[in-house]
């Protein structure tokens, strides 16, 4: 168990619809990353933020935001969903020492039909 | 962000030694090298890291040339659950506006 905690695990919506992940980051990480999935594809960077504040932004589409609360958890958005929206999101989190390695929630499988 | 290449597949039996390598050429003085294991349908596990000579933890060991242009994770004696993709990170995650980017990985299968 990495401590990284997502929900919810599987998500079945229809296209035009707006979906909203969450992930917990293990407790006193401060970084939290976003990733994308998709069927047998590489794991695509989204973005990442640091203790509230956007860090760093990857490809994410203009249909997709992110925030990061004050208790450090965070969300991502997803609006007009489109069929290939779906895929495995992942959310990571790391920790306060340099260069610490990211530690990986389990996902949430989200299907556009 | 320093550009990792990786074998695509790796094939091996059970009880062998598995070396895989991973090229970053471009790698920046600060960057460190990390790699995750990622098995179907489940997020990435962090197996080592480092930034130069060799590193050696319960699961594996990593070797870095003095150039640092490459490395090679080292897996001893696989087993049928070592089967899964492989992933070498390169970069530093102080730096501001870093996007840590995955590459393609390494599909390691092994057989009995």
């Amino acid at each position: 168990d990495s401590g990284v905690t997502q929900t919810p695990k599987h998500l079945i919506t229809a296209t035009g619809q707006r979906v909203t992940l969450r992930c917990s980051p293990r407790s006193g990480d401060l970084s939290v990353y976003w990733y994308q999935q998709s069927l047998d594809q590489g794991l695509q960077f989204l973005i990442h933020y640091y203790n509230g504040e956007e860090r760093a932004k990857g490809n994410i589409l203009e249909r997709f935001s992110a925030q990061q609360f004050p208790d450090l958890h965070s969300e991502l958005n997803l609006s007009s969903l489109e069929l290939g929206d779906s895929a495995l999101y992942f959310c990571a989190s790391s920790g306060t020492g340099y260069n610490s390695p990211l530690h990986f929630g389990n996902g949430t499988r989200l299907t556009v039909t | 962000l320093a550009k990792t290449t990786q074998p695509i597949s790796m094939d091996s039996y059970e009880g062998q030694e598995v070396n895989i390598t991973c090229s970053h050429n471009n790698i920046a003085t600060n960057d460190y090298i990390t790699w995750y294991q990622q098995f179907p349908s489940q997020g990435p596990r962090f197996i080592i890291q480092g930034y130069k000579t060799k590193v050696t933890n319960e699961v594996a060991s990593l070797f870095i040339p003095a150039d640092r242009k490459s490395s090679t994770l080292s897996l001893p004696r696989v087993s049928l659950s070592d089967t899964a993709v492989y992933y070498c990170l390169v970069g530093d995650r102080e730096k501001a506006g870093t996007a840590l980017i995955f590459g393609k990985g390494t599909t390691l299968s092994v057989s009995s």
